[in-house]
């Protein structure tokens, strides 16, 4: 069983302070991973995808990705009461017969206070 | 260029009933995943389907099934409804199967009575 652990929070931070989040996954051989945001009564839609080891940045965001630690997180800078939202950690690891299978981690809510 | 498109967005359903479900994915796109999302058991995967083909099935019972047309487009099913059932099923798709990013639908929020 492939499985995608996150801290469910709630984590909260002021406005304009640093957010981070933290996701961990236990098939070593995982080879994409993404984060997603989900805002209450909506759908998942796409903040980052990370496939090697290192730093990713975008605007005020950067993903994190450490293979050897099977660990990826998403740094939020400057945040903003906008950001509050479910973030979603999702992996895709072989699953057999030439396929690959995305799991979801159950999310961490982050509340930005103004 | 067109999102993930689900129908209906709501749907209220006794126990007992079948429902379906459809999505219309990203033009172009051949992959197509379905989520079930509860508050307490977050995302969890249903099945995915490419180029008409099962490729990949989450751990739930036999009533819930799904298929993928030539277009596409897929539908899941899902029979004798039970009240366990009502959660919102998202639909995702993907240009190529498994590693690639997944666009999702708005959903469809199903509720059992």
């Amino acid at each position: 069983q492939k499985e995608v652990e996150q801290n469910s929070g709630p984590l909260s931070v002021p406005e304009g302070a640093i957010a981070s989040l933290n996701c961990t996954y236990s098939d070593r051989g995982s080879q994409s991973f993404f984060w997603y945001r989900q805002y209450s009564g909506k759908s998942p839609e796409l903040i980052m995808s990370i496939y090697s080891n290192g730093d990713k940045e975008d605007g005020r965001f950067t993903a994190q990705l450490n293979k050897a630690s099977q660990y990826v997180s998403l740094l939020i800078r400057d945040s903003q009461p906008s950001d509050s939202a479910t973030y979603l950690c999702a992996v895709a690891a072989y699953s057999g017969a030439g396929s690959y299978q995305l799991t979801f981690g159950k999310g961490t809510k982050l509340s930005v206070i103004p | 260029k067109a999102g993930v498109t689900q129908t209906p967005r709501y749907l209220i359903k006794t126990r007992g009933q079948q429902v379906t479900l459809s999505c219309s994915p990203i033009s172009g796109h051949r992959s197509v995943s379905w989520y079930q999302q509860t508050p307490g058991q977050g995302l969890q995967f249903l099945f995915e389907y490419f180029s008409e083909t099962q490729r990949n099935k989450g751990n739930f019972p036999g009533r819930f099934s799904g298929r993928q047309f030539s277009n596409s487009r897929s539908e899941m099913n899902v029979s004798t409804l039970e009240l366990g059932d009502s959660a919102l099923y998202l639909c995702a798709s993907s240009a190529s199967q498994g590693r690639d990013i997944q666009y999702f639908g708005a959903g469809t929020r199903l509720s059992v009575l």
